[in-house]
Order: structure tokens, then sequence, then C-alpha cells
């Protein structure tokens, strides 16, 4: 069964980067059939997509963040890793880390979601 | 952006009724349309892709059904587990987009 596990600091201050990485376990992330992506859910609020990637690099990013996101992977560590600087109360969420299916881009597999708080 | 639309925002029920779900978007989708269902505290789960196929291991009272820009997911039988907030998402265009949100209670 596969398994994604997000980790990272939970608190992070206004106008530093945000950084979280999401190690995929039960299955390898070099798979052509599969990007990963990142989501986030503010309290009491709904879901944003954040973007994803391929494992060959390809990325895909959400217009309204992409000036201060970045997606990477690590293939040798079975990673993928989400940047966003310059961070604001706005970006206060619990992130998750998702699998998505190519093709029908449905997200099938999800990490269990980390609360990053923006705070000094 | 494509923008999802869901209504209720929020819906009682009892166990054993029969509810439904209306996601509308804002432009054609065709079929790329799938449904979550999230706990309190927890990660979404996928129940339903491509409109109306269902995702392994999830009970049949879930259903999709829909194409274009409207949307359905019946749940026929509640049963105490099924109460939860339910999110659908398009995946036609690359900047994939979620409803609201529709709050399922007791």
């Amino acid at each position: 069964q596969l398994q994604l596990q997000e980790s990272g600091p939970g608190l992070v201050k206004p106008s530093e980067t945000l950084s979280l990485s999401c190690t995929v376990a039960g299955g390898s992330i070099s798979s052509s059939s599969h990007y990963w992506g990142w989501i986030r859910q503010p309290p009491g609020k709904g879901l944003e997509w954040i973007g994803s990637i391929h494992y060959s690099g390809s990325t895909q990013y959400n217009p309204s963040l992409k000036s201060r996101v970045t997606i990477s992977v690590d293939t040798s560590k079975n990673q993928f890793s989400l940047k966003l600087s310059s961070v604001t109360a706005a970006d206060t969420a619990v992130y998750y880390c998702a699998r998505v299916i190519s093709g029908w881009s449905y997200l099938d597999f999800w990490g269990q979601g980390t609360l990053v708080t923006v705070s000094s | 952006d494509i923008q999802m639309t869901q209504s209720p925002s929020s819906l009682s029920a009892s166990v054993g009724d029969s509810v439904t779900i209306t996601c509308r978007a804002s432009q054609s989708i065709s079929s790329s349309l799938n449904w979550y269902q999230q706990k309190p505290g927890k990660a979404p789960k996928l129940l339903i892709y491509a409109a109306s196929s269902l995702q392994s291991a999830v009970p049949s009272r879930f259903s999709g059904s829909g194409s274009g820009t409207v949307f359905i997911l019946t749940i026929i039988g509640l049963q105490p587990e099924d109460f939860a907030t339910y999110y659908c998402q398009q995946s036609y265009s690359t900047l994939y987009t979620f409803g609201q949100g529709t709050k399922l209670e007791v």
C-alpha cells in the first residue's frame, strides 16, 4: 500500500521560505503514470491546488502562486519537495502531498497533512 | 480558471437517507470530475473519478453522474461514517480547482 508522509517545520516567520518534503513509501516515485502534487487547506476552509511534478522534472504550478513556488523531485530518496517563498499569514494552512494519476488527473493517495503556521 | 460551485453548502440527513450533492463547472469539463470525502482532521479520500468511476474499496452506495458542466454525487442509504465534507475537483485544465465543499451533517 502506497504511503505518503509530509515533513518540515510547523512554524515559519513572515517573509521567509516554507519548505516541506513528501516521502513516498510502498512504491516508486519514478513512475511514468503518475505525477506528485501539493495541495493546501487554510484552517476551516477549502482545498487549493499548489502544483505538481513528474519524476522527469516536468512541473505545473497554480498561476496564483507560481512566482513564489518551486516543486522539485529527488528520485534517489523517493521524495518530492515544496518551497514557497515570501510567506505571509495567508499561507497558514494544512499542506498535503498526493499522488496524481496521469490522464484523468485524480488524486488517489494522500499524505496525512502537516499544519504550517506563518507567524513571528 | 474553471470555477467549481457545489450545492448545497450544507445538508442535514439521517442514517438510511439518500442524498445528492451537485457540482457545477463554469465551463464544460467533459467527464474530468472527481469527488472526495474529508473527515475532520483527515486528508481527503477519493470516492469517484472521471465523473462516474467508483474508486477501489469505496462502497457501492456512492455513485457519480454527469458530464459537461453539471455533476451529481449520490449516496443511497447513508451510514454513520458518511457524515463528512464532500468536495468535487475538476481535472480538465492543468489548474485543478475544487468546489467549496458540502458538509453533510446529522
